[in-house]
């Protein structure tokens, strides 16, 4: 139980173009869905809290018109990376939540976006 | 700030040895502690601590929490190749703030 896919698994695109990541929870309802993003060797650092049917909540410093996120159904939330420069490669990985559960998340399998 | 610090940064062991990792945490609004760890790709969950004092265990993995002294440690005895990975722990409510990790590699 508690599978998060992601897809893609890795993108390489041009600078200039949009990327949308898909976060998925396989096996449960998953109300709150978490977006980090992660550079090498270095830890998560949470980009967006989205709960389902509602606005994403960011975190300080990140642009949310840069970085749309889009919770539209309770087993699905999408990140979409506009206008990508190469300072945008990263390993961005999302986390689900289950409906009811107390605090833990389990994370999809990343995705690694190249920015050329 | 919400700061969360593991210590050692790194680690380097021989197999059987057993390690303690360490995790302090300062977050205005606590509720648990997550335990991960990460290999290649995604971590995996290790643990959820919400009470001081009680041991959780899996194996020859086991962790406590002290809500007192901010802090929780990861016990890994035994230890085999296989546990080499970063491990991972974060603390709050909603949003978890991650510490950096600590880098454990077992060596045979």
């Amino acid at each position: 139980g508690a599978v998060v896919s992601q897809h893609p698994s890795w993108v390489i695109c041009k600078s200039g173009t949009s990327v949308k990541i898909e976060c998925r929870s396989l096996d449960f309802q998953a109300t709150t869905m978490f977006w980090y993003r992660q550079f090498p060797k270095q830890s998560l650092m949470l980009m967006a809290t989205s709960n389902e049917g509602s606005k994403a909540t960011y975190e300080q410093g990140v642009e949310k018109d840069k970085f749309l996120i889009n919770h539209a159904s309770l087993t699905l939330s999408t990140l979409t990376v506009t206008s990508a420069h190469p300072e945008d490669s990263s390993f961005y990985i999302c986390s689900a939540r289950a409906r009811g559960a107390y605090n833990e998340q389990f994370f999809g399998p990343g995705t690694r976006l190249t920015v050329l | 700030e919400d700061k969360v610090v593991q210590s050692p940064l790194s680690l380097v062991v021989h197999e059987g040895d057993t390690v303690t990792l360490n995790c302090s945490y300062e977050v205005t609004n606590f509720r648990s502690l997550l335990w991960y760890k990460q290999e290649k790709k995604a971590p995996t969950f290790l643990f959820m601590l919400t009470s001081s004092g009680i041991e959780k265990k899996s194996g020859r993995l086991s962790s406590i929490l002290d809500k007192k002294e901010l802090f929780s440690i990861l016990n890994i005895t035994a230890t085999q190749t296989g546990d080499s990975a970063v491990y991972l722990c974060a603390g709050g409510i909603n949003d978890m703030r991650f510490g950096a990790g600590t880098r454990l590699t077992v060596k045979p």
